[in-house]
């Protein structure tokens, strides 16, 4: 069983400002972990991922993660907010190891509002 | 461009009426899905299949029902459509080497 849990359903910032979005997890085997972004009207795309090897973990538009295995923890974090990073982000876990990645849940997404 | 292909992207249905979205992937992947995404829930997991030839509910699954027509395609199928089913709907694919991809979305207004 795997459940992930985003810590604030709305989190704003102001330009230049740090971005810190919260994820926990829970998972009964090894995780993989992704944080997705959505924009207004579009799909999902692929920010990170955590799958083994260093902890932390490196993506697009400046975004990175550590992956805290003590604090079941998956934070995205972005040293200077952009107007642009405005956007729905979702936290997720799947099963990790063997020869598929398996199912994946989602948390229940941060909206980020970035002001001027 | 490789990826997930899902039709329609719009629909609006009448309660009572059924219809099927179609999930087309051209990646050779082994493992396909389809989730719903509602406001404040994230996306839920209705059914995936993990192999040609298998399908298992996720969580949400009543109401809905799957066919893995092939290795490339994933159907829904919304029988009786209800105005809880209202939504968007993500299919995605996904192997043991790059992760997930999710096609576009189809967004369903049942009134």
């Amino acid at each position: 069983a795997q459940s992930v849990t985003q810590l604030g359903s709305h989190v704003s910032v102001s330009e230049g400002a740090l971005v810190l979005l919260r994820c926990n997890y829970s998972s009964s085997v090894p995780p993989y972990l992704f944080w997705y972004v959505q924009y207004p009207n579009q799909g999902l795309q692929l920010l990170l991922k955590y799958t083994t090897g260093a902890t932390l973990v490196k993506g697009i538009n400046g975004f990175e993660a550590e992956f805290k295995k003590s604090e079941t923890s998956f934070h995205l974090t972005k040293p200077s907010a952009h107007m642009s990073d405005a956007a729905e982000y979702f936290c997720a876990v799947s099963g990790g190891g063997g020869t598929s990645y398996g199912k994946l849940t989602f948390g229940q997404g941060t909206i980020l509002t970035v002001h001027p | 461009n490789a990826g997930v292909t899902q039709t329609p992207k719009f629909q609006v249905l009448k309660t009572g009426q059924s219809m099927t979205l179609q999930c087309a992937q051209d990646m050779n992947h082994n493992s396909m899905y389809w989730y719903r995404q509602d406001p404040g829930m994230g996306l839920r997991l209705i059914y995936y299949s993990a192999s040609e030839g298998t399908t298992d509910k996720g969580e949400v699954p009543n109401g809905y029902n799957v066919s893995r027509l092939n290795k490339r395609e994933f159907s829904l199928r919304l029988e009786s459509a209800a105005p809880s089913q209202t939504s968007v709907y993500f299919c995605a694919s996904s192997d043991n080497r790059l992760g997930y991809t999710f096609g576009s979305g189809t967004r369903l207004t049942v009134v």
